[in-house]
């Protein structure tokens, strides 16, 4: 079974831009989440989207925005990008329910 | 709040076993996870334990928790050089909330040959 696919591996943006992260989750799996992952703040949720609705939010500005399609891969999106938002993005999926999330090899945004 | 310690780093010899501690604040927790991160990967689950067990064993990973003192532990025995990575502690936040983890810092463990 394939895993999580994250695209693209890497990116490059400029301040102000804005930017798409796509993820296709694990065959069957229906909860997709994404992570924010930088050095100084560590690992941090941002939303999980479940049957096409997000089912929960982290704590971060309305820039940041996601969807799920019927076939369950999702996308994220950063607007007006700033140079805080340089970091690795981890989409991660599951079964839903008690099962355990399995995450992607992330893309890593770098802002200049 | 939720939160997750982790102690950041640990070094170990080659065939030595390594324990790697965590504590959390939220006793609503459902699951606890242990994810191992090597550099420039994403997070690879290698084990999870329900908050209504003491203890899981899966091969060389041995994963204890204390409920009531909110500490878990992942052991590893003989730990190998490509056991080097960065582990990850993280709860669950209660049912209905399986998409949202709260993370540790991260404990990078180093083993020498």
């Amino acid at each position: 079974k394939a895993g999580v696919t994250q695209t693209p591996r890497y990116l490059i943006k400029t301040r102000g831009q804005q930017v798409t992260l796509s993820c296709s989750p694990i065959s069957g799996h229906r909860s997709v989440s994404w992570y924010q992952q930088t050095p100084g703040q560590g690992l941090q949720f941002l939303f999980e989207y479940f049957s096409e609705t997000q089912r929960n939010k982290g704590n971060f500005p309305g820039r940041f925005s996601g969807r799920q399609f019927s076939n369950s891969r999702s996308e994220m999106n950063v607007s007006t990008l700033e140079l805080g938002d340089s970091a690795l993005y981890l989409c991660a999926s599951s079964l839903g329910g008690d099962s355990p999330l399995h995450f992607g090899n992330g893309t890593r945004l770098t802002v200049t | 709040g939720e939160d997750v310690e982790q102690s950041l780093f640990l070094s170990v010899r080659e065939g030595d076993s390594s324990v790697i501690n965590c504590t959390y604040t939220d006793s609503s927790s459902t699951y606890l996870y242990w994810y191992k991160q090597e550099p420039g990967a994403g997070l690879q689950l290698l084990t999870y334990i329900f908050s209504n067990m003491d203890m899981k064993q899966d091969q060389r990973l041995t994963v204890l928790l204390n409920k009531k003192d909110k500490h878990l532990s992942l052991r590893i025995a003989d730990t190998q050089t490509g056991d080097s990575a960065i582990y990850f502690c993280a709860e669950s936040t209660g049912s209905g909330n399986t998409g949202k983890l709260i993370f540790g810092q991260g404990t990078t463990l180093q083993v020498k040959p």
